[in-house]
């Protein structure tokens, strides 16, 4: 079975602190995703990789970074976080047109 | 403009019952089309794909069908139960040469199963 786990199911951080938001994957995908998930808003691409060092934008990139030096590890970089981050954060990997597979999420909370 | 709409928004049904939920898009061109159920709290759970040659396909007793010209697609859950209960999210893939951020999402219908 595929698995994609990710750092922290629940978390809670201050306006201004720097968070980091790791994703792993076991299946040797070569694509993988952050995506943040709001009410009413549905699901919306934050970054992706497509291979190690490389990343493309998505639709929301502002105010986040995103780093992946190793094949298995994505990960998801609030440089500075702010109320408005406060979202659930999910993680997916892929292999080439092939579905995407979710991690568990992360609930972000910004105070 | 590429999108995905979603209806109802919200549903609520008896447990054994069955339900239909829909999913129109105006995504060109066309790869495929996933639903994907996500209980509350947990990441999505992909329920089945369909390119553009399939009509119907099958997972248990969630069925769903995919007409290309019209460009809709629905989940018809059959004798539902209280697990069912979760939201269900259509997503529909832009064909593309490689990479793999080409994923337009509805937002989703929110399915309640009660006793």
């Amino acid at each position: 079975d595929v698995k994609v786990t990710q750092s922290s199911r629940y978390l809670v951080k201050r306006t201004g602190e720097k968070v980091f938001l790791e994703c792993v994957q076991d299946m040797d995908h070569e694509n993988m995703f952050w995506y943040r998930q709001d009410p009413g808003l549905g699901l919306r691409l934050i970054y992706f990789s497509y291979d190690v060092k490389m990343k493309e934008k998505g639709d929301i990139p502002e105010g986040y970074s995103v780093s992946r030096e190793k094949k298995e590890r994505f990960s998801l970089i609030l440089e500075s976080a702010s109320t408005n981050q406060t979202s659930m954060y999910l993680c997916a990997s892929s292999s080439a047109r092939v579905e995407q597979y979710f991690g568990p999420g992360t609930r972000l909370t910004v105070t | 403009k590429n999108q995905v709409e979603q209806s109802p928004q919200s549903l609520i049904i008896l447990e054994g019952k069955n339900c239909t939920l829909q999913c129109n898009y105006t995504v060109s061109p066309f790869s495929n089309l996933r639903w994907y159920k996500q209980d509350t709290g947990r990441g999505p759970v992909s329920l089945t794909i369909m390119t553009f040659s399939e009509n119907t396909k099958s997972n248990g007793r969630y069925t769903a069908t995919l007409d290309a010209d019209t460009k809709q697609s629905s989940l018809h859950i059959t004798a539902s139960q209280l697990s069912d209960s979760a939201s269900y999210i259509c997503v529909v893939s832009l064909h593309y040469g490689g990479s793999q951020g080409n994923l337009i999402f509805g937002k989703g219908t929110k399915l309640s199963v009660k006793p």
